[in-house]
């Protein structure tokens, strides 16, 4: 069974840093592509970033593009979203999303969503 | 900058049929998805390439594309389709995106 576990969501001052994980079990992590997408409290979806099975191909929504940097570990079986220049716009559950291909880019779409975690920006 | 547009509500009598829309300039060339997400719960794929529907989601739930816009339709709802339906394409240069969103009332 397809499982993906989100974590490292906490309370962070604006202007400070983050980096979120994505656990991934259940399939063979390097065989697909990954996204990240988040929803703010009470509104609609948002998608972040995306990253190809060998990060060859990686893209991301303008809103955070020179500020996330996402990345993985094949070894590792694992996601990452490094988020820095934090804003208070950006409190929003965070979710990982497996792909259902293996490249990203023209036809990739997120598939099987883990349950997200939180990221609030507060003084 | 690029929208896919969707109607902020639609209702329905349980057993009756609800059309969900979504509108977008680039949707004559790219696919459109559809993600239900009931409350508290993470998203779930319905609809992926326009029409296909992955393994466990029932017949009822099916998709259809023409010119600028894509429709999800719910064939016999029921109570349990109550949920926040999302469109999602990509634009003309392949930049991802999600639909404004639909609540979905079954009543």
């Amino acid at each position: 069974e397809v499982q993906l576990v989100e974590s490292g969501g906490g309370l962070v001052q604006p202007g400070r840093s983050l980096r979120l994980s994505c656990a991934a079990s259940g399939f063979t992590f390097d065989d697909y592509a990954m996204h990240w997408v988040r929803q703010a409290p009470g509104k609609g979806l948002e998608w972040v970033s995306g990253i190809s099975w060998n990060s060859g191909s990686i893209g991301y929504a303008d809103s955070v593009k020179g500020r996330f940097t996402i990345s993985r570990d094949n070894a590792k079986n694992s996601l990452y979203l490094q988020m820095n220049s934090l804003r208070a716009e950006d409190t929003a559950l965070y979710y990982c999303a497996k792909d259902r291909a293996r490249d990203y880019g023209s036809g990739s779409y997120p598939g099987k969503w883990g349950q997200g975690t939180l990221v609030t920006v507060s003084s | 900058s690029y929208e896919l547009t969707q109607p902020p509500s639609v209702s329905v009598s349980p057993g009756q049929t609800a059309r969900i829309t979504c509108s977008g300039d680039a949707l004559p060339k790219k696919y459109a998805y559809w993600y239900q997400q009931k409350s508290g719960q993470a998203p779930v794929l319905v609809i992926y390439e326009d029409s296909k529907r992955p393994s466990g989601i029932p017949e009822r739930f099916s998709g259809s594309s023409s010119g600028t816009m894509a429709t999800l339709t719910i064939s016999g709802a029921q109570v349990e389709d109550e949920a926040d339906y999302y469109c999602y394409s990509t634009d003309s240069s392949g930049n991802p995106l999600f639909g404004t969103g639909t609540k979905v009332t079954v009543l």
